[in-house]
């Protein structure tokens, strides 16, 4: 059974940069589609973006100019960074397995993130 | 703003069934395969649904999906009271090329 676990900061100051790796265990990082979604408290799942094994990646387009998704094989994990945070960006993050029907199987038990000074 | 249209809420008694709609349009569920999900109180999100109608191992058969133009239906029938929960559907947006979630249905059992 594929365990992804989320770590990171749980607190960003504004204007900085949000910074989150996913460990995938169980389970080769290799083929699959590795995504981010956020849940703002209160609010519906956004989806962040994916990245395939190969490198590849694919970015909401209302997030694309701050966010980058990285995966490091080697260690089987792969990573989000979201640049320019603002309260706005104050959500729970999950990583999710994406079978690349934009079905996601496997998930994260999630990170609060909370941007604030 | 989500580009999939959920109820914000549907609700019956034990035993009962509850259908949740998921309205889109052609460049996502109408051309794209439909996921569901069900979020119980801070947890994440459980894959129910995949591929329009099909089934997790592990998913009673008594949860179904179904597709049909630029909408996506979720049935439980025997709602019990551990089906309380929020559910989203979610999909692919070939025009904006990115995945997109529905707005979330909250399910109560009276």
């Amino acid at each position: 059974q594929v365990q992804l676990q989320e770590s990171g900061p749980g607190l960003v100051k504004p204007s900085e940069t949000l910074s989150l790796t996913c460990t995938v265990s169980d389970g080769s990082i290799s083929s699959f589609y590795w995504s981010w979604i956020r849940q703002p408290p209160g609010k519906g799942l956004e989806w962040i973006g994916y990245i395939y094994y190969s490198g590849s990646t694919n970015y909401n387009p209302s997030l694309n100019s701050r966010v980058t998704i990285s995966v490091d094989m080697s260690k089987n994990q792969f990573s989000l960074r979201l640049r320019s945070v603002t309260a706005a960006d104050t959500a729970v993050y999950y990583c999710a397995r994406d079978d690349g029907t934009t079905s996601f199987d496997y998930w994260g038990q999630g990170a609060l993130v909370t941007v604030s000074s | 703003q989500s580009v999939l249209t959920q109820p914000p809420s549907v609700s019956a008694a034990p035993g009962q069934k509850v259908t949740i709609s998921c309205s889109g349009s052609s460049s996502n569920i109408g051309n794209n395969y439909v996921s569901w999900y069900q979020q119980l109180p801070g947890t994440a999100p459980k894959l129910l649904i995949y591929e329009n109608n099909r089934r997790p191992s592990g998913i009673p058969d008594r949860l179904s999906g179904s597709q049909s133009g630029t909408s996506a239906t979720l049935g439980i029938t025997g709602l019990q009271t551990g089906d309380e929960a929020d559910y989203y559907c979610g999909t692919w947006d070939s025009s904006l090329s990115a995945g997109v979630f529905g707005t979330g249905t909250k399910v109560t059992v009276l």
